[in-house]
């Protein structure tokens, strides 16, 4: 299992600014994604956050626009730039447990970050 | 590209009858198949997988789920419903790794309500 911090829980946020949601995990993981949820609404994948490289990004998301971190196997970062009201949802860091040969393992999650962007 | 139908918006189905929320998906190779469930205002959480073996797994909460290769689905059941297991219910897929694949594709959710 994996125990995902999130931070911030929530925000209210200015168009035009930027917001760096982090995420932290209670042991080391391979895998960890980012997922975007409106309110009541499924899981779109964002990115793959890969430890030293770049984030793998699906289609429909940017670096520019997303750009992320991920400094070592326990911490990543998402970034929110520029945002627009279109942009308030609920950001997921989600991370399957232990290292890459566990690949059939379910996904943990954070609690989320609440995002309203005025 | 792999994906997931959740056809029911919402089930509606009374406390002590059984309930069915259903799942069919499209992906290449053998599928890994999950059910997580959001409780209001809270994270997901992981109910039950299917990976190899019996087409038939149970998860935790009483909950279920039979895998159908033939009709691609992985429909999530229980015998007995309670008020408490009113939630919105998610089927996810993701390809298995020899097909190069990681990421978690999830279904649209069905809200799931359950009547005393």
């Amino acid at each position: 299992s994996a125990v995902i911090s999130q931070k911030p829980s929530r925000d209210i946020c200015q168009r035009g600014t930027s917001l760096t949601i982090q995420c932290q995990v209670d042991s080391q993981v391979t895998m960890m994604f980012w997922y975007r949820q409106q309110p009541g609404q499924s899981l779109t994948l964002i990115a793959t956050a890969n430890q030293g490289s770049e984030a793998t990004y699906e289609s429909g998301f940017v670096i520019d626009k997303f750009p992320i971190s991920r400094p070592n196997l326990t911490f990543s970062t998402l970034t929110v730039s520029n945002m627009s009201p279109e942009d308030s949802s609920i950001y997921l860091c989600s991370v399957v447990p232990g290292g890459k040969g566990s690949n059939t393992g379910e996904l943990f999650f954070g609690e989320g970050s609440r995002l309203t962007v005025l | 590209a792999q994906s997931v139908a959740q056809p029911e918006d919402q089930v509606n189905v009374a406390e002590g009858n059984p309930l069915t929320v259903k799942c069919t998906y499209s992906v290449s190779g053998n599928p890994y198949l999950f059910w997580y469930v959001q409780y209001p205002n809270r994270g997901l959480q992981f109910l039950l997988k299917y990976i190899t073996g019996d087409n038939l797994v149970k998860g935790s909460y009483g909950f279920e789920a039979e895998f159908n290769k033939s009709q691609t689905s992985f429909h999530l059941k229980k015998p007995s419903a309670l008020v408490s297991d009113s939630a919105l219910y998610f089927c996810a897929v993701r390809q298995s790794p020899n097909t190069g694949g990681f990421k978690t594709i999830f279904g649209a959710g069905t809200r799931l309500f359950v009547k005393a």
